[in-house]
């Protein structure tokens, strides 16, 4: 099955820096890639998703770029604001030409990002 | 309009019992998703219902069922506890394809 791998496990920056998530996946069936941002005591939250036929995506501070090739996928955060600081988990799963996916994102382990003020 | 709504949001048992969790998706939604998120783990995938069956399963084992409803609620039903059961149980919507709209879950502890 999917294996889901996301790096780093923690991330702290400062206020206005970059921060960047890693994740590769083994299955190169998979076709969409989501990226859950999840608040303490909250469930998570899609922030941003991609599709295999597309290389990047961008949506105001936030863009998934997606790498095909070397299986990988990342998300980027510019110009950082403290309320960005929550756990982010990648995901991928297969989803049929009619865009139903079967149910089973495969998560991966979460990333703890802290923007500092 | 209200979001997933999952009851209760807390829950203590021992070893041995029995629970049902209660989920009520997003208005339109025919799809709903069971996912448990164990302390320092990512999400794993339980169960998948659309219009009232199951459509998937994951890696768990027979005493971790479920059911949807004709109004497209579901329940989570977990036999004979084990103390790895403790977690937060998520379920999430959706309209069949696409974005997973989640609840606040259910923190089971089992002591």
């Amino acid at each position: 099955g999917e294996n889901v791998e996301q790096h780093p496990s923690t991330l702290s920056v400062q206020e206005g820096d970059s921060a960047v998530i890693k994740c590769t996946y083994s299955d190169s069936a998979s076709n969409y890639f989501p990226w859950y941002k999840q608040e303490l005591g909250k469930g998570p939250q899609l922030i941003i998703d991609i599709r295999s036929n597309v290389g990047e995506k961008k949506d105001q501070r936030i863009a998934v770029t997606l790498n095909k090739t070397a299986k990988h996928f990342s998300l980027h955060i510019t110009e950082t604001q403290p309320e960005d600081s929550a756990v982010y988990f990648c995901a991928a799963s297969y989803t049929n030409a009619g865009g139903t996916s079967y149910g089973k994102l495969t998560f991966g382990q979460g990333t703890i990002l802290t923007v500092h003020p | 309009e209200a979001g997933v709504t999952q009851s209760p949001t807390h829950l203590i048992k021992t070893r041995g019992q029995q629970v049902t969790l209660r989920c009520s998706p997003i208005s339109g939604h025919t799809s709903v998703y069971w996912y448990q998120q164990a302390l320092g783990l990512g999400l794993q995938f339980l169960l998948w219902y659309d219009e009232g069956e199951e459509r998937n399963r994951g890696n768990f084992p027979p005493r971790f069922s479920g059911r949807q409803f004709p109004n497209y609620s579901s329940e989570l039903n977990v036999n004979a506890l084990e103390l790895e059961d403790s977690a937060l149980y998520l379920c999430a919507s959706s309209l069949g394809f696409g974005e997973l709209f989640f609840g606040s879950g259910t923190q089971l502890s089992v002591l």
